[in-house]
């Protein structure tokens, strides 16, 4: 069906709660990302996956740390969330990276109080 | 530094008018991506171009890069495509690199 699904769609958290945000892609591609979105500075890399246990840091990955267990998922996790960690997020799939057509899905707003 | 910027950074137009927007990077290029995203909503794929011409409907990309540039063209604008437009290049590897966005208003 060509979807990447993100879970919850919207979170509120107080500073210093755990944070799990939740991608599953029905595509089984291959590679899998992580990005926050904010104003005035637009998309920037979290972590990158390039398969199963097979992670690498993207351009902002201090305060973060992920999950792939299973080819499908791909799990953002934050320990001791903290207020500047509040932004939109985005998974994205893809076939061999940026060699094909990325798929984004909604987004996860989070918000941390 | 800044390795992909684009222009205008925001832009109103008349429905029915023409839009042209510019993406120009700072490396070399291995592949380009054009993104829709409507205001509150998520990146939708435009066009996957890494060089020269690529058009689907009143949309036209092209890419030349030797002049490390690329282009979305938009015609005959209609309300509907109001929203962000942002381009995406990697250099090396899997890692995408995004400008900010040009913010398009098509007006009645």
């Amino acid at each position: 069906d060509m979807k990447v699904t993100q879970m919850p769609r919207y979170l509120i958290k107080r500073m210093g709660e755990n944070v799990l945000l939740e991608c599953g892609q029905d595509m089984s591609h291959e590679t899998m990302y992580w990005y926050r979105q904010d104003p005035g500075l637009g998309l920037q890399l979290i972590y990158i996956s390039y398969d199963v246990d097979s992670n690498s840091e993207g351009d902002i990955p201090k305060g973060y740390r992920v999950s792939r267990k299973k080819r499908e998922h791909f799990s953002l996790i934050l320990d001791s969330a903290k207020t500047n960690q509040t932004s939109v997020y985005f998974c994205a799939s893809s076939h061999q990276g940026g060699q094909n057509t990325l798929y984004f899905g909604a987004g996860t707003r989070l918000s941390v109080l | 530094g800044q390795q992909v910027q684009q222009s205008p950074t925001s832009l109103v137009l008349q429905e029915g008018e023409n839009a042209e927007l510019q993406c120009n990077f700072s490396t070399s290029l291995n592949s380009m991506q054009w993104f829709y995203q409507r205001p509150g909503g998520s990146l939708i794929s435009v066009f996957y171009n890494p060089s020269g011409t690529k058009q689907s409907g009143r949309l036209t990309s092209t890419t030349v890069i030797k002049e490390r540039r690329s282009s979305l063209h938009i015609s005959s604008s209609q309300i509907t495509d109001s929203g962000t437009y942002l381009c995406a290049i990697t250099n090396m590897g899997y890692k995408l690199t995004f400008g900010t966005g040009t913010s398009l208003l098509v007006d009645p």
